[in-house]
């Protein structure tokens, strides 16, 4: 059975405090990882697509990294405005996107 | 673009009634899913589809139907609703050869009592 696990369930940090979230999966074979946000009562909204190991990915002040067991994504210089909850996801191989298992999330909190 | 829309935002049930979630794209994506987010859980798929016409069960269906009599829609219905189905909804669609970029809709709050 595939799993993601995001880990932590919850971070606070000072603006300009970087920082890492760490996506955990199993995976019978890897078609996508892919990183989304999530603002209170909103949809999530897409972040990134990374596809195999060495992968790197960047978008402002965020960056995504993939290996063969665990992603990052790494927040620099973070603002308030970063402020959300993080969603893992990854897709197996071969299949769809009814093969996708979301992880539960991060939920990221920059103080000013 | 209004991209993915649900109606209604929120809604109120008594257990055993029935209701129906629509949801609408206007990207003319050839597939479409309805996923509900429980605290603690991840996003899980309820059912989806891969054109008009079709419809499939993903992870938990139980309790719901779908219908996708047009390109554009995606209804999820719920034929006799259970306080377990009191959850957060959520539409997500993409095209074809989209390369994992999926598109939620705002989410539509449901409550049974």
């Amino acid at each position: 059975e595939d799993q993601v696990t995001q880990s932590p369930e919850a971070l606070r940090l000072q603006e300009g405090e970087s920082s890492s979230l760490n996506c955990s999966y199993t995976v019978s074979g890897l078609r996508g990882l892919f990183w989304y946000r999530q603002d209170p009562g909103k949809g999530p909204e897409f972040l990134f697509t990374l596809y195999s190991a060495g992968e790197e990915k960047e978008k402002e002040r965020l960056k995504a990294t993939l290996t063969k067991k665990e992603s990052f994504l790494h927040i620099t210089a973070p603002k308030p405005e970063d402020s959300a909850t993080y969603l893992c996801a990854v897709q197996a191989s071969p299949g769809g996107y009814q093969k996708v298992t979301f992880g539960i999330g991060t939920k990221l909190q920059v103080i000013p | 673009n209004a991209g993915v829309t649900q109606t209604p935002k929120f809604r109120v049930l008594k257990t055993g009634q029935s209701m129906t979630l629509l949801c609408a794209q206007d990207m003319n994506h050839e597939y479409m899913y309805w996923y509900r987010q429980d605290p603690g859980m991840g996003l899980r798929l309820i059912h989806y589809s891969v054109g008009e016409g079709t419809t499939a069960k993903g992870e938990v269906p139980d309790g719901y139907n779908v219908s996708r009599l047009k390109k554009q829609n995606f209804l999820l219905g719920l034929e006799s609703a259970a306080p377990s189905q009191t959850s957060v909804y959520f539409c997500a669609s993409h095209h074809r050869t989209g390369a994992g970029e999926l598109f939620f809709g705002e989410g539509s709050r449901l409550t049974v009592l």
